[in-house]
């Protein structure tokens, strides 16, 4: 069954503390995307990766850092740098490089600071 | 940078009646709008679509529209039922921009049985 992953499902961040979030995806997709949404508000992009080992800064990329070693993953760290980082995080994909086609989402991660 | 403006930010109807849902865009280069649902707690999900180079598109229940000319796209639900309560959020993306959509901040659909 293909799909996207993510994990952990909810998460806890101490002060000074990274915290990375995971993305893994068995679509065979080329593009992956990171997403950050706040209450009321739309999905904003942190980070998105067209190709394995590049990606290019969203939007909001301050205080996050991302890799893409593998097509089928792409994990989020959030830094101590991000001073807000409570909020539910996305992680999509599409099936090619650019954006006039669908997004296909995870389930998503509940980051919460301690 | 594409702007995308979404009206109402809530809309509340009863069982049966119709829901319609508003997205402007700023940059006329976006070619493909999306509409994706957001049930409570769980991912979004791709409803309906519609390119620049057709006016109109409807899935059962659901409609798109699209108005180039005044750079405004919409969301038509006919027949509401219950589990039609969601968020929904429209998206404008163009071609060749590397990846990058523009969310509309979504609408809070409740359907009153």
């Amino acid at each position: 069954d293909g799909g996207i992953t993510q994990s952990p499902k909810y998460l806890f961040r101490k002060e000074g503390q990274n915290v990375t979030l995971s993305c893994e995806q068995n679509l065979n997709h080329d593009a992956m995307y990171w997403y950050r949404q706040d209450p009321g508000q739309g999905l904003r992009l942190i980070y998105y990766s067209q190709i394995v080992n590049d990606f290019q800064k969203g939007d909001i990329a301050e205080g996050y850092s991302v890799s893409r070693e593998k097509k089928e993953s792409f994990p989020l760290t959030v830094t101590s740098a991000q001073k807000n980082p409570t909020a539910f995080y996305l992680c999509a994909s599409t099936l090619y490089r650019g954006t006039d086609q669908p997004q296909h989402f995870g389930d998503g991660t509940r980051l919460s600071i301690l | 940078g594409e702007n995308v403006e979404q009206h109402p930010s809530t809309l509340s109807v009863q069982e049966g009646d119709s829901a319609v849902i508003k997205c402007t865009y700023s940059d006329s280069a976006s070619n493909y709008f999306p509409w994706y649902k957001q049930e409570l707690g769980k991912r979004p999900q791709l409803i309906i679509d519609i390119r620049s180079n057709v006016g109109e598109k409807k899935d059962q229940r659901i409609a798109v529209t699209l108005n180039k000319t005044a750079k405004h796209f919409s969301l038509h639900i006919t027949e509401t039922q219950p589990e039609d309560s969601a968020v929904y959020f429209c998206a404008a993306s163009m071609r060749g921009n590397a990846g990058k959509s523009t969310f509309g901040d979504g609408t809070t659909l409740t359907v009153k049985p």
